[in-house]
């Protein structure tokens, strides 16, 4: 079964920094390109970052440039997003997801999401 | 950055009939665009990509057509599971964007 299992969401203060990581399995993981996509609380879908398959090119939108960095570890078959100066309007849950039968673009597998809050 | 525009916000129908969503982009994404559900409380799910393409188990009632500006998401014969937002997305260039959702509701 192909899953994607987030973790390393919580409570941190503005100025603080997370770690969130995404554990892949039921697929080869070092082939494919993976995402962060992030959903603030009641609103619409946001892509963040995304990484090639051996981890040699990465992107990040605008609004985390700079502050997010996305990584992987293929021997672990794992995810990670390293997210410092965090601000308020970083609260969402966020998402990894992959395309292990879809086009690269295009996920069709979705973790179920960690919330990350920032707030004093 | 290109903008995707979702039409109608909320659309009220019943069990049975026919459902028809728009996605209009601000300039064009060729063919390079997807459709997702999105439930309460759940991840995304990828139901159309390329336009036109279900994804893997997705049943042969949702079906997505369009190229360029305007694409359509049709859901035939609306199951009581079909109730949920929907999410048109380009990846046409970098950022990859999202509409802002239409909101399927029982009539």
């Amino acid at each position: 079964e192909v899953q994607l299992v987030e973790s390393g969401g919580g409570l941190v203060q503005p100025g603080g920094s997370l770690r969130l990581s995404c554990a892949a399995s039921g697929f080869t993981f070092s082939s494919k390109w993976m995402h962060w996509v992030r959903q603030a609380p009641g609103k619409g879908l946001v892509w963040v970052s995304r990484i090639n398959s051996d981890g040699s090119s990465t992107q990040y939108a605008d609004s985390v440039k700079g502050r997010f960095t996305i990584s992987r570890d293929n021997a672990k078959n794992t995810l990670y997003l390293q997210m410092n100066s965090l601000r308020a309007e970083d609260t969402a849950v966020y998402y990894c997801a992959a395309p292990p039968y879809s086009s690269v673009w295009f996920p069709d597998c979705w973790g179920q999401g960690t919330l990350v809050t920032v707030s004093s | 950055e290109i903008v995707l525009t979702q039409s109608p916000a909320t659309l009220s129908l019943s069990p049975g009939e026919r459902a028809t969503l728009s996605c209009r982009a601000s300039q064009s994404v060729s063919s390079y665009l997807a459709w997702y559900q999105q439930k309460p409380g759940q991840a995304p799910r990828l139901l159309i990509y390329d336009a036109s393409n279900r994804a893997t188990g997705i049943p042969a009632r949702f079906s997505g057509s369009g190229s360029g500006t305007d694409f359509t998401l049709t859901i035939d014969s609306l199951e009581p599971e079909d109730f949920a937002v929907y999410y048109c997305q380009h990846r046409s260039n970098w950022p990859p964007t999202f509409g802002q959702g239409t909101r399927l509701e029982i009539k």
